[in-house]
């Protein structure tokens, strides 16, 4: 099956700082779902962004989807420890559905 | 009330045995499906059934056999255990079929093939 790399692949950040990680296309994409998995815990659905340059927030965490439905980022403002986790990409082509290689965020208290 | 459940958590085996792992959901959903996960963490489709039909079936060795009983349930039998199959399974189901729809995962059942 495809797989797209996420950037970065490891991010450690102190408490307090920003957060970002981008998951870059080749492909026009029908919709993009972003997931987090905590620590020895299993994927959880955060949200799914369907229009070009669409912008959602849930708190501290914004997410984007690029003008050309190719990529997205997710923000995270302000980490906190409990944002440890791994965030996955979810790509979905219209025929295809892939996960991202996801991020794996560490942060320091 | 789990939504999604998994048996067992975790699974330790010798190489070259056979093993099963079970997997329901309570939401109703028509699509459920196998994933594993390696030690880099990927995520990749295993299979995905809807209302009991196999719809994908990826480049998975023949080894890996599913069996949905009802659309409430999608099992994972496992032949002939190779080390390589050590991962963590995860079982998950979505409202709708396809590509559509996000995915409700269970908790995962960690193998270990030793």
């Amino acid at each position: 099956g495809q797989q797209v790399m996420q950037i970065p692949q490891y991010q450690h950040v102190q408490e307090g700082e920003d957060f970002t990680t981008y998951c870059n296309s080749s492909t026009t994409l029908s919709n993009i779902q972003w997931y987090k998995q905590r620590p020895g815990g299993h994927p959880v659905f955060l949200i799914q962004l369907v229009k070009s340059g669409e912008v959602k927030k849930q708190k501290r965490l914004t997410f984007q989807f690029g003008e050309a439905k190719k990529n997205s980022s997710l923000h995270i403002t302000a980490t906190q420890t409990t944002d440890v986790g791994t965030y996955f990409c979810a790509l979905n082509t219209g025929n295809q559905f892939y996960f991202g290689t996801g991020t794996s965020l560490t942060v320091i208290p | 009330d789990t939504a999604v459940s998994q048996t067992p958590k975790y699974l330790v085996t010798q190489m070259g045995n056979d093993k099963s792992i079970k997997c329901e959901q309570n939401l109703g959903h028509d699509t459920m499906y196998w994933y594993k996960q390696d030690s880099k963490k990927f995520l990749k489709i295993m299979f995905s059934y809807n209302n009991k039909e196999l719809i994908i079936n990826e480049t998975v060795p023949n080894r890996f056999s599913p069996k949905s009983p009802d659309k409430a349930h999608l099992n994972l039998h496992i032949n002939s255990l190779e080390l390589g199959d050590s991962a963590v399974y995860f079982c998950a189901s979505s409202q709708a079929s396809g590509t559509s729809g996000h995915r409700y995962f269970g908790p995962g059942t960690r193998l270990t093939v030793l």
